[in-house]
């Protein structure tokens, strides 16, 4: 267990709707990151928080947003949806701020279906 | 630009050693790093390395590293069936925390 809680674990959708997912990070971590885990595109960075501020931004679409709370929990919202956003979403927490090298720990998961 | 590679699959028999191979492009990568992934599961953080080592070893697990070339190798000593699985070679990029990773590499360990 990595200790990153990522909920729902599935979520299944129709085209065009607007979906949360949520990530509570491994106690004591500041930052968050949000990856994206398709067949056709691997593993891609999306966005990296750190103790509540926006610190990089990677192939995220304008469509999808994300925060992170002052309880350093952080939400994911995708909206618009279309069928090429079914993946699975992951969510990392890590100690350090980005130049301390400290490895990311992922949670299991959120499977996105959309139909 | 940036840009990992990995061979898309090994299969080894238990007992054998697997070794699985990276080759990465940013030269400013401080850690390098392997993640486990098992079907339905998220990744597990295996190990890691930071660039100025050579060699890290962890129990079954050495990594390998090779800066000027840039390749990164992962070595599973006496492979068992429960290390069926994909393995994620990913590289941090500079000081931003964001990692970039392979297609993953998936081991088939036959008994």
């Amino acid at each position: 267990d990595s200790g990153v809680t990522q909920t729902p674990k599935h979520l299944i959708t129709a085209t065009g709707q607007r979906v949360t997912l949520r990530c509570s990070p491994r106690s004591g971590d500041l930052s968050v990151y949000w990856y994206q885990q398709s067949l056709d595109q691997g593993l891609q960075f999306l966005i990296h928080y750190y103790n509540g501020e926006e610190r990089a931004k990677g192939n995220i679409l304008e469509r999808f947003s994300a925060q992170q709370f002052p309880d350093l929990h952080s939400e994911l919202n995708l909206s618009s949806l279309e069928l090429g956003d079914s993946a699975l979403y992951f969510c990392a927490s890590s100690e350090d701020p980005p130049h301390g090298g400290s490895p990311l720990h992922f949670g299991n998961g959120t499977r996105l279906t959309v139909t | 630009g940036e840009d990992v590679e990995q061979s898309l699959f090994l299969s080894v028999r238990e007992g054998d050693s697997s070794v699985i191979n990276c080759t990465y492009t940013d030269s400013s990568s401080t850690y390098l790093y392997w993640y486990k992934q098992e079907p339905g599961a998220g990744l597990q953080l295996l190990t890691y390395i930071f660039s100025n080592m050579d060699m890290k070893q962890d129990q079954r697990l050495t990594v390998l590293l090779n800066k000027k070339d840039k390749h990164l190798s992962l070595r599973i000593a006496d492979t068992q069936t429960g290390d069926s699985a994909i393995y994620f070679c990913a590289e941090s990029i500079g000081n931003t925390g964001k990692l970039i990773f392979g297609q993953g590499t998936t081991l088939q360990v036959k008994p």
